[in-house]
């Protein structure tokens, strides 16, 4: 079995800050994704990359960056942070990249911004 | 656009109790269905997955999906809940493409 593994688990910014957040995978998928998950709301798809130096853009791109220079690694960059700001942030791999297949997920990045 | 709706943000069950989670899709055509769950502090894990075919899938722990076209649902169910269900779980929505479509989850409380 394989593992994706987010760092850091807990991160605090400051408003307009940027702030970067990495992912992981040794299943040796292709396909990599960032979701936002904010409470009540489901996750929302940030950005996703089919194959290393891949971006594609989700539903909820605005104010986020993303960078997948090797096929395990997947970082998402907050442009500025906005204050009040509070959720977690999942990365997921699968296999291919049809949504046929299915996700693995780690066990996410929780932002608060002050 | 596909969308999923999950109708109940809490569901609370005694342990031993069956149990239902509603989830209706928007979606053309026929499309693949997922349920996810999350236990706390944890990513998601899949349950179960529905591919064209026969409407009733089995997952993980005993849960089982049903598929309705005709009511655009499908909804999840366990005969006999279990004080480690506890958790929230999500239903998902999928096209050809690579993204997926989560409902906005239902949060599961088994009382003792």
């Amino acid at each position: 079995g394989g593992i994706i593994t987010q760092t850091p688990k807990f991160l605090i910014g400051q408003e307009g800050q940027k702030l970067t957040l990495k992912c992981q995978q040794n299943f040796n998928h292709d396909t990599m994704y960032w979701y936002r998950q904010d409470s009540g709301k489901g996750l929302r798809l940030i950005y996703y990359s089919i194959t290393e130096n891949d971006l594609q853009k989700g539903d909820l791109s605005e104010g986020y960056d993303a960078s997948r220079e090797k096929k395990s690694s997947f970082s998402l960059t907050v442009t500025s942070a906005q204050k009040n700001e509070m959720a977690v942030f999942l990365c997921a791999s699968s296999m291919g990249d049809i949504s046929a297949e299915t996700l693995y997920f780690g066990s996410g990045t929780r932002l608060t911004v002050l | 656009a596909q969308s999923v709706t999950q109708p109940d943000a809490r569901v609370t069950v005694s342990e031993g109790a069956s149990l239902q989670l509603r989830c209706k899709y928007s979606y053309f055509g026929t499309p693949y269905l997922f349920w996810y769950v999350q236990y706390p502090r944890q990513g998601l894990q899949l349950l179960l997955k529905y591919y064209p075919g026969d409407p009733v899938v089995q997952g993980v722990n005993g849960f089982e999906a049903e598929f309705s076209k005709s009511n655009s649902s499908f909804h999840l169910r366990k005969a006999s809940v279990h004080w480690s269900d506890w958790a929230v779980y999500f239903c998902a929505v999928g096209n050809a493409g690579a993204k997926l479509t989560f409902g906005g989850g239902t949060r599961l409380t088994v009382r003792p």
